[in-house]
């Protein structure tokens, strides 16, 4: 049971380039959600899903695209990165059931140049 | 949508002193308040949580209170120990969407850097 796995662990993008980081979790959870963590910022939700085929924006969506296609993964894509997209990025997940419970993945250190 | 803000956003204490940090929430409708704790470098993890039917909770030297009232809910942790250094996040949620069921968006304050000094 490896929990949520997200891949690369680190990543240097040129501004514009486009990009998928991964996520995966191995314990059959239905809710997932990805979020920047930035200093002084705590974290904010990016997009989240509630199920395979469903997903909904957060708090700061713009610039990202996810899609749930099964249970076990749910990838974010940058669509042109930017400087400002420069950040740690987390996946969790939930089961729901009891409410919250999330687990986090290991995180992507993300930097745009 | 729901905000939470967090206070302090530093604290630092001596070991075996007691710390307090603090969270408001501005959406009513939020059932479910977490703690997490983030050391250096790591994923946050939980250490904590409190539903709104409870105004109290304890585990060993943490305890979370929470007062529904006045929108607002705190950390404590007693006999401080240097490995309790970290960044504390609490956190908000209630049910997202229409299309939801059990799931609950959770919304993070900005975090409190704790420092326990031996």
């Amino acid at each position: 049971n490896a929990g949520v796995t997200q891949t690369p662990k680190f990543q240097v993008l040129k501004t514009g380039q486009s990009m998928t980081l991964q996520c995966a979790q191995d314990m059959n959870h239905e809710y997932m959600s990805w979020y920047r963590q930035d200093p002084g910022m705590g974290l904010r939700l990016i997009h989240y899903s509630v199920g395979a085929g469903i997903t909904d924006q957060g708090e700061v969506p713009n610039g990202y695209n996810v899609s749930r296609s099964t249970t076990e993964d749910f990838p974010l894509r940058l669509l042109s990165a930017a400087p400002s997209q420069t950040s740690v990025y987390f996946c969790a997940s939930s089961s729901g059931v009891p409410l919250g419970g999330y687990t986090f993945g290991s995180g992507t250190r993300l930097t745009v140049v | 949508g729901e905000n939470v803000e967090q206070h302090p956003s530093t604290l630092s204490v001596q070991e075996g002193d007691s710390a307090v940090i603090k969270c408001t929430y501005s959406d009513s409708a939020s059932n479910y308040f977490p703690w997490y704790k983030q050391e250096l470098g790591k994923r946050p993890q939980l250490i904590i949580d409190i539903r709104s039917n409870v105004g109290e909770k304890k585990d060993q030297r943490i305890a979370v209170t929470l007062n529904k009232t006045a929108k607002h809910f705190s950390l404590h942790i007693t006999e401080t120990q240097p490995e309790d250094s970290a960044v504390y996040f609490c956190a908000a949620s209630k049910p997202a969407s229409m299309f939801s069921g059990g799931y609950n968006k959770l919304i993070f304050g900005a975090g409190t850097r704790l420092a326990v000094h031996p």
